[in-house]
């Protein structure tokens, strides 16, 4: 069964510098998501985004967040200048098409941990 | 504001006992609702969705979820817990703009 692939599983960057998570959405999939999970705290939506644009943003989602899908498979979340709050889990999901009664499908995720 | 509230933070229940996760949610016209599950170290995985339609809804492993609109409820069931549904279950309603809102979470502990 297809999956949603994201790298690394785990990246560990000092406070200030640039960060960028990568996904690989489920191939016939158009829509993309990122979520986070702060340790012990419930997910949260970040951002998603449809025909190369972003649908809908948290307030989360500030001017250090920035997300791109720089060819046909990847979807990437850049965060300019990390915070020790960064630190979570980063969760990429997609859906295809056929209305929201679509589910998200997650991939594993990768563990940020800004110190 | 749409939202999902799930009451326990745990659930311990004996392996081959029925067990029931509960999810409780408040939206604006219908309702979307989906459950996940997540094992250690992995992603969310899907389990099962209410749209429309029969108010028992059946999913993965053997999960089942009873949506009951007069008690705004999604509660997850399945008739005999295993050891290995030991995980994290999260309840989530999918809001008009397309993006899912997760409860906190319940941990399913099933002892053998």
């Amino acid at each position: 069964e297809p999956e949603v692939t994201q790298t690394p599983s785990h990246q560990v960057t000092q406070m200030g510098q640039e960060v960028i998570l990568r996904c690989v959405p489920i191939s016939n999939h158009l829509y993309f998501y990122w979520y986070r999970q702060i340790l012990g705290q419930k997910v949260e939506f970040l951002v998603s985004f449809y025909n190369n644009e972003i649908s809908e943003k948290s307030e989360i989602f500030d001017d250090q967040f920035s997300v791109e899908r720089p060819d046909g498979s990847n979807f990437t979340l850049k965060i300019r200048s990390t915070k020790l709050e960064d630190s979570a889990m980063y969760f990429c999901a997609s859906r295809r098409t056929g209305g929201g009664n679509q589910p998200q499908h997650f991939g594993d995720g990768t563990r940020l941990s800004i110190l | 504001a749409q939202s999902v509230a799930q009451p326990e933070d745990q659930v311990n229940v004996a392996e081959g006992n029925p067990l029931t996760v509960k999810c409780t949610y408040s939206v604006s016209g219908n309702p979307y609702l989906f459950w996940y599950v997540q094992y250690p170290n992995r992603g969310l995985q899907f389990l099962l969705k209410y749209i429309t339609g029969d108010n028992l809804v059946k999913g993965s492993y053997g999960f089942e979820a009873e949506f009951n609109k007069s008690q705004t409820s999604f509660h997850l069931k399945k008739p005999s817990a295993l050891v290995s549904d030991s995980a994290l279950y999260f309840c989530a309603v999918r809001t008009n703009t397309d993006k899912l809102i997760f409860g906190t979470g319940t941990r399913l502990q099933v002892f053998p």
